[in-house]
C-alpha cells in the first residue's frame, strides 16, 4: 500500500518558537495533501487542504498566518506552527491523496 | 454539507464475540464513499473498509464487514470474533464522490468516534 511518513513523530518546544512538521508520500505522488488536528479523545479536524504549487485552502476558523502550509513538491508538504503556544499542543496528522487518502503516523506537539 | 454521526462514545465486547459499531450519515450527494478507520493508542489511522454509495453488496474485509443500509443512511461496522488487539478508537467517515472516480481534493468528514474495548 501507499506509505506516508511524518517527521518528527513528536516534538516538545518552548512557547513562542516555531515548529515545522513534514509530510512525505514515499512511494507515490500526491497532488493533494490534507492536514488534520486531533485533540485527546476527539475526532480529526481538517485544518487545510494543500495542493502542490498553490496556496493551501484553510478551513473556517483556522489561522492561516499561524499554521503555514507549503506544498513545494508532489511528495512533500510542510506545516509550520508559528509562535507556538500551549493551546497549540495537539496531535497533527497529514494525509496524501492518491485516489484515496493515505494517512501519516502523526506528530505529537507539546508546547511548554 | 455532509455529516457523520456515531452515537456510541464507548463500547465493550468480550473477546471472540462480534460487535457492531453504529454510524449514520447525512448527505445530499448521490455519489459518495463511506470509510471506517481504526486508531489505536499510537495514533496512526488504519483504513479498515470502504463502501461506495452504489455498491449493492455489503463490503467485507476479513473480520470486518460494513452493514450498508442506504435508505436508512447507515453504515455500521461489524467486527466478528473480536480480539484484544481490536481495542482502539474507530471512526466512520465519508467523502463526496466514489473511489476511483478521478479528480482530487476529496475531503473526508469524520464522526466523533467510538472507543472499543475488548475484554479478555
Amino acid at each position: 500500500g501507499a506509505v506516508v511518513s511524518q517527521h518528527p513523530s513528536w516534538v516538545i518546544c518552548k512557547s513562542g518558537t516555531s515548529v515545522k512538521i513534514e509530510c512525505r508520500s514515499l512511494d507515490f505522488q500526491a497532488t493533494t495533501m490534507f492536514w488534520y488536528r486531533q485533540f485527546p479523545k476527539q475526532s480529526l479536524m481538517l485544518m487545510a487542504t494543500s495542493n502542490e504549487g498553490s496556496k493551501a485552502t484553510y478551513e473556517q476558523g483556522v489561522e492561516k498566518d499561524k499554521f503555514l502550509i507549503n506544498h513545494a513538491s508532489l511528495t512533500l508538504s510542510t506545516l509550520t506552527v508559528t509562535s507556538a503556544h500551549p493551546e497549540d499542543s495537539s496531535f497533527y496528522i497529514c494525509s496524501a491523496e492518491y485516489n484515496e487518502q493515505f494517512f501519516g503516523p502523526g506528530t505529537r506537539l507539546t508546547v511548554l | 454539507a455532509q455529516k457523520i454521526t456515531q452515537t456510541q462514545p464507548g463500547m465493550f465486547v468480550q473477546e471472540k464475540e462480534a460487535v457492531t459499531l453504529d454510524c449514520t450519515y447525512d448527505t445530499s450527494d448521490q455519489s459518495y464513499g463511506l470509510f471506517w478507520y481504526k486508531q489505536p493508542s499510537s495514533g496512526e489511522m488504519i483504513f479498515l473498509i470502504y463502501q461506495g454509495s452504489y455498491d449493492e453488496q455489503n463490503a467485507t474485509e476479513g473480520r470486518y464487514s460494513l452493514n450498508f443500509q442506504k435508505a436508512r443512511k447507515s453504515a455500521n461496522l461489524v467486527i466478528s470474533a473480536s480480539q484484544l488487539g481490536d481495542s482502539a478508537m474507530y471512526f466512520c467517515a465519508m467523502r463526496e464522490g466514489l473511489l476511483g472516480s478521478g479528480g482530487s481534493n476529496y475531503k473526508l468528514t469524520f464522526g466523533k468516534g467510538t472507543l472499543l474495548t475488548v475484554n479478555p
